[in-house]
């Protein structure tokens, strides 16, 4: 099972809002990420957790908060969005580290109003 | 620092025909691995192949194979006997074998059009 899922598929909120994106793994995968993905464009590396701790942080803006409660879960805290931070947010994991191919969620398409 | 180049315009091919995807890289790094990935309109990055940097043949993962020509810098993937869903856009990527926060460096991608 090579199973990546994201909650929610779509999101709609006010730059005044908070929400928050889950994604989950039942893989044994040791290693997550977050990317952020424009239309047409490849993605681009947000945050990535190994053995459930921040190793990598993109500067990116503290609007986005990740956090990984536990080997398989990891989430993604909006608050105070822009406009231009609608995206679709994608979560992938690998195995062993980060050593290994990243198997991919179907993203949660966000739009930010 | 790596990089990935995918310099095709959209592609278009006949319904079981093959087609070939460039990618050519460059890297510093000895050692590294490359990947393929689809993703169709829905949006899910779908892995498709793998290639080392030190295997000795080219991968291959049903219709598709990884033409890997490593002096050349070159990783094309060649997909055999195209079916109208082989239709998405298709990302060439890199990332080095050591190092605990290595990153995966994504080509742009190339858009791939499958005819009837």
């Amino acid at each position: 099972d090579t199973e990546v899922t994201q909650t929610p598929k779509h999101l709609v909120m006010g730059m005044t809002n908070k929400k928050s994106l889950k994604c989950e793994q039942h893989m044994g995968h040791r290693a997550m990420y977050w990317y952020k993905q424009k239309a047409k464009k490849p993605p681009e590396l947000m945050f990535v957790y190994s053995y459930e701790k921040l190793s990598i942080n993109e500067s990116v803006p503290s609007r986005f908060s990740p956090e990984c409660p536990n080997s398989s879960l990891l989430n993604l805290h909006l608050h105070a969005l822009q406009p231009e931070d609608s995206a679709l947010y994608l979560c992938a994991s690998s195995p062993g580290g980060q050593n290994n191919e990243q198997y991919f969620g179907p993203g949660t398409r966000l739009t930010v109003t | 620092a790596q990089k990935i180049t995918q310099t095709q315009p959209g592609m278009f091919v006949q319904e079981k025909e093959a087609v070939t995807l460039d990618c050519t890289y460059d890297t510093s790094d000895p050692s590294y691995g490359l990947f393929w990935y689809k993703q169709p309109s829905s949006g899910e990055m779908i892995f498709l192949i793998y290639q080392g940097s030190y295997d000795q043949q080219n991968a291959t993962e049903g219709r598709y194979s990884l033409n890997f020509q490593k002096a050349r810098k070159s990783a094309n993937l060649v997909i055999s006997a195209s079916q109208l869903g082989d239709s998405a856009m298709y990302f060439c990527a890199m990332r080095p074998r050591t190092g605990a926060n290595s990153k995966l460096t994504f080509g742009k991608g190339i858009t791939l059009s499958v005819r009837p």
